[in-house]
């Protein structure tokens, strides 16, 4: 079946290093969701990308999707410590008759002050 | 917006015993999901419901396990019997079609 592979699993920086994390898909993607979870929460969404080639910014956090749509990254400039926690993304099939989010299993961001 | 609710937050009940888990999602959402969490599996996607029906239970692990969305304000998701190895954080999150979805802040299972 479809598989979302992301890495690293942990990554600990510095503050005020740079982070990047990677997201793989064995097939191509309709879109693909990241998400942010703090430690004993929740995740929550960060952003969706749709097209081929697409860059997001979010301040210090920029996404990409790679132009054959099957894989993906988020960077985050100048690491703090607020941005503690794990990051995943969820890749979601071209449109078929059902609608699934696949989720990697994640990175663990960790930052020293 | 009160947010995808999900009850109880922490649960702790020995093997063999049944556990029900619920959820309301968010209003208007017409997808609803059940996610299960642990450090090793990392997030598996349960069985999902669109318009309250059961559209993918394939992630569900075995009979043990089931699920039901009666109406669309309301999901439960049961273990009977309940073993150690379920022990997890299981979300609850929801959605419309091609959108964000929304977690729930999880139930906190432990079964000893």
């Amino acid at each position: 079946g479809q598989q979302v592979m992301q890495i690293p699993q942990y990554q600990h920086v510095q503050e005020g290093e740079d982070f990047t994390t990677y997201c793989n898909s064995s097939t191509t993607l309709s879109n693909i969701q990241w998400y942010k979870q703090r430690p004993g929460g929740h995740p929550v969404f960060l952003i969706q990308l749709v097209k081929s080639g697409e860059v997001k910014k979010q301040k210090r956090l920029t996404f990409q999707f790679g132009e054959a749509k099957k894989n993906s990254s988020l960077h985050i400039t100048a690491t703090q410590t607020t941005d503690v926690g794990t990051y995943f993304c969820a890749g979601i099939l071209p449109v078929s008759s059902n609608y699934k989010l696949t989720f990697g299993k994640g990175t663990l961001l960790t930052v020293n002050p | 917006d009160a947010g995808v609710i999900q009850s109880p937050r922490h649960e702790v009940t020995e093997m063999g015993q049944e556990v029900t888990l619920r959820c309301k999602p968010i209003s208007g959402h017409d997808y609803l999901f059940w996610y299960r969490q642990t450090m090793m599996r990392g997030l598996e996607l349960l069985i999902y419901f669109n318009n309250n029906v059961p559209i993918d239970d394939s992630g569900m692990p075995e009979d043990r396990f089931s699920a039901k969305m009666p109406n669309a304000s309301f999901s439960t998701l049961k273990i009977q019997p309940s073993e150690p190895r379920d022990s997890a954080v299981y979300f609850c999150a929801s959605s419309l079609i091609g959108n964000t979805i929304y977690f729930g802040e999880g139930s906190w299972l432990t079964v000893v």
